[in-house]
């Protein structure tokens, strides 16, 4: 069915490393993308979007990338810090809907 | 500037009762969306209020149902509460309608015994 899923349940990196999130998605008319940060107990915090006229976004250590051809979106953390622990989200808007459709999630795990 | 925040933080209520979530939206923002989030889950989408009229719904029963008002912050309304309905109540505000550039609040826990 269609839907927005994440490829790792849970993902460990080192302190200081970067860190890739990976989310694919099976809309094709699909036209924007969110990801989000959510840190236990609280609300999702807005990182960055992107709209399906692009392929890259950057911005304060984050960059999102788009591949329209294989459905495939991307975060990329530089230099992860201790507080970006947390669950990451990525979320897609389907041309003329009004809401959001999230995947599951991945556990983001900073290792000292 | 405000953000987006919601009242109560936690909540417990009986099968078969009633409940009234509420949300004040993000200063300049006139949209608010609303998401049920179950554990371990990601938000699912259950409506979006715009100029006090519901804008889209989600796959969600009648027995939910908003009202938004003049200054934008809006109810979220469950009636005859279930079991299934225990989770995390999100809200979220934009500007000018649809899904771009949501912030959400941080929720409302709502358990159902």
């Amino acid at each position: 069915g269609e839907s927005v899923g994440l490829h790792l349940p849970t993902l460990s990196v080192q302190e200081g490393d970067n860190s890739i999130i990976n989310c694919a998605y099976s809309n094709s008319a699909s036209d924007y993308f969110i990801w989000y940060k959510q840190e236990s107990g609280k609300g999702p915090q807005f990182i960055i979007d992107i709209r399906s006229n692009m392929d890259k976004r950057q911005g304060q250590r984050v960059t999102v990338l788009l591949n329209k051809t294989v459905k495939h979106l991307s975060l990329q953390i530089a230099a992860t810090q201790p507080g970006d622990s947390a669950v990451y989200f990525c979320a897609e808007n389907r041309r003329g809907a009004d809401g959001l459709t999230f995947g599951k999630g991945t556990h983001l795990i900073i290792q000292p | 500037e405000t953000g987006v925040t919601q009242s109560p933080t936690h909540l417990i209520k009986t099968r078969g009762q009633q409940v009234t979530l509420r949300c004040s939206s993000q200063s300049g923002h006139n949209t608010v969306s609303w998401y049920q989030q179950a554990l371990g889950q990601g938000p699912q989408f259950i409506f979006q209020y715009y100029r006090e009229e519901e804008n889209g719904r989600g796959n969600f029963p009648p027995r939910f149902s908003g009202l938004q008002f003049p200054n934008y912050s809006s109810e979220l309304n469950v009636n005859a509460l279930e079991l299934d309905d225990s989770a995390l109540y999100l809200c979220a505000s934009s500007f000018s309608g649809g899904a771009y550039e949501q912030y959400f609040g941080p929720g409302t826990r709502l358990t159902v015994t």
